[in-house]
């Protein structure tokens, strides 16, 4: 399959400052990635559609001021946490949509805030 | 209702055995299906996508894809530990790239 790569895997930052994740897509070229979050022993919830050039799309009740996406290469989408507080420690997990309808994931990044 | 649901689990099998994961969904006109098998504390893996009405089989997993009920399973022959993992439904419900998972099936098998 795809391969997707996000970095970090692992981040623990302090209540109020800003955290970067980034989400490759290696060995194909994604126009759409996706932004997921996933709390303990609960599925995948998508927080963003991330597109290549143009403003990323919110799902209902993800606050954009706070969760910025910016997708400015077609292998690359970059999701920061501004001020973060302790309530958004959490898995944060990246897919990139191949073309044929098929998402992969990126290995997906533990967010600690203390 | 859920847009997709799985049936809850857990699910524990004996190793070698069978076991049967099953997925409906509430979007008559979705096309593309999907199941995803996630170690814990990683991301979910690809195993198995389906388009049509029918069996596919791919190594020890068939998917079966029946639209006219809305139902989607996935079977897990020859059952091993290290199927051991949370198994997701995914289905792109409105044909517009974004999929919509399932609370997911947690898979034991017993060695």
């Amino acid at each position: 399959g795809a391969v997707v790569s996000q970095h970090p895997s692992r981040v623990i930052c302090k209540s109020g400052t800003s955290v970067k994740i980034e989400c490759r897509s290696l060995d194909f070229q994604a126009t759409t990635m996706f932004w997921y979050r996933q709390f303990p022993k609960q599925s995948l919830m998508l927080m963003a559609t991330s597109n290549e050039g143009s403003k990323a799309t919110y799902e209902q009740g993800v606050e954009k001021d706070k969760f910025l996406i910016n997708h400015a290469s077609l292998t690359l989408s970059t999701l920061t946490v501004t001020s973060a507080h302790p309530e958004d420690s959490s898995f944060y997990i990246c897919s990139a949509e191949t073309g044929n309808t098929e998402a992969f994931f990126g290995q997906g990044t533990r967010l600690t805030v203390v | 209702q859920k847009e997709v649901e799985q049936n809850s689990g857990p699910l524990s099998v004996p190793e070698g055995a069978i076991a049967s994961l099953n997925c409906t969904y509430s979007d008559r006109g979705s096309q593309s299906f999907f199941w995803y098998r996630q170690y814990s504390g990683k991301s979910p893996e690809l195993i198995m996508s389906i388009y049509s009405n029918g069996d596919k089989e791919d190594g020890r997993f068939t998917a079966q894809l029946n639209k006219a009920s809305q139902y989607v399973s996935l079977l897990i022959r020859d059952s091993q530990p290290s199927d051991s993992a949370t198994y997701l439904c995914a289905v792109n419900l409105r044909n517009d790239y974004k999929l919509s998972f399932g609370a997911g099936t947690t898979v034991t098998v017993r060695a």
